[in-house]
């Protein structure tokens, strides 16, 4: 158990509607981290806050957006979902702002159908 | 652009052997980090081992240690005495020092221990 604990497991939803991905890093890491695993992308990174601040931006798509809580837990808002959403998101946290030691969650499967 | 590429999709090994796993990489920077993470099939994401560029000794944790050359941008993961336990999905990473935790992955390498 990495500590990370990522809330649902699993979620299936249809085109067109709109989820909300939970993420509680693990106690005292300031961080976290929003990955995305699909067949075709394979593992992207999607964004990083510190301390409720967001840090860093990748391939995120405008339709997605996240923040990071008071309390350092973090949300990713997936909006007007399409079968593309379809993936494993993965949430990651680390003491510092690098990452250079991130831990990760057990993930959420998304299924868009 | 960094990329990371894993030329093996699928290795098998037997219990107690050794196996090799490749991974080079692409980058013009000089000051970096490359991981080895395993997905078992509970697809937790695992750090096995991590490397520093500016550290020229290869790290090692327990059975697992890498093969790491800067020049040929190469990074290797070698796994001694193979246990059925380690059958799982092993990706490459790596993360400029400063992109704040933008891991790049590679598209992973799926190995199988075999009794």
């Amino acid at each position: 158990d990495s500590g990370v604990t990522q809330t649902p497991k699993h979620l299936i939803t249809a085109t067109g509607q709109r989820v909300t991905l939970r993420c509680s890093p693990r106690s005292g890491d300031l961080s976290v981290y929003w990955y995305q695993q699909s067949l075709d992308q394979g593992l992207q990174f999607l964004i990083q806050y510190y301390n409720g601040e967001e840090r860093a931006k990748g391939n995120i798509l405008e339709r997605f957006s996240a923040q990071q809580f008071p309390d350092l837990h973090s949300e990713l808002n997936l909006s007007s979902l399409e079968l593309g959403d379809s993936a494993l998101y993965f949430c990651a946290s680390s003491v510092g702002v690098e990452g250079s030691e991130a831990f990760f969650g057990q993930g959420t499967r998304l299924t868009v159908v | 652009a960094q990329t990371v590429t894993q030329s093996q999709p699928e290795m098998s090994v037997q219990e107690a052997e050794t196996v090799t796993l490749s991974c080079t990489y692409d980058t013009s920077e000089s000051n970096y980090y490359l991981f080895w993470y395993k997905q078992p099939p509970s697809r937790q994401m695992i750090l096995v081992i991590r490397q520093e560029a500016y550290k020229q000794q290869n790290a090692t944790e327990n059975r697992f240690s890498v093969n790491f050359q800067k020049a040929a941008k190469s990074f290797s993961l070698k796994i001694s005495d193979s246990q059925l336990g380690d059958t799982a999905m092993y990706f490459c990473a790596f993360m400029n020092r400063g992109s704040q935790g933008n891991l790049i992955f590679g598209k992973g390498t799926k190995l199988s221990v075999k009794p």
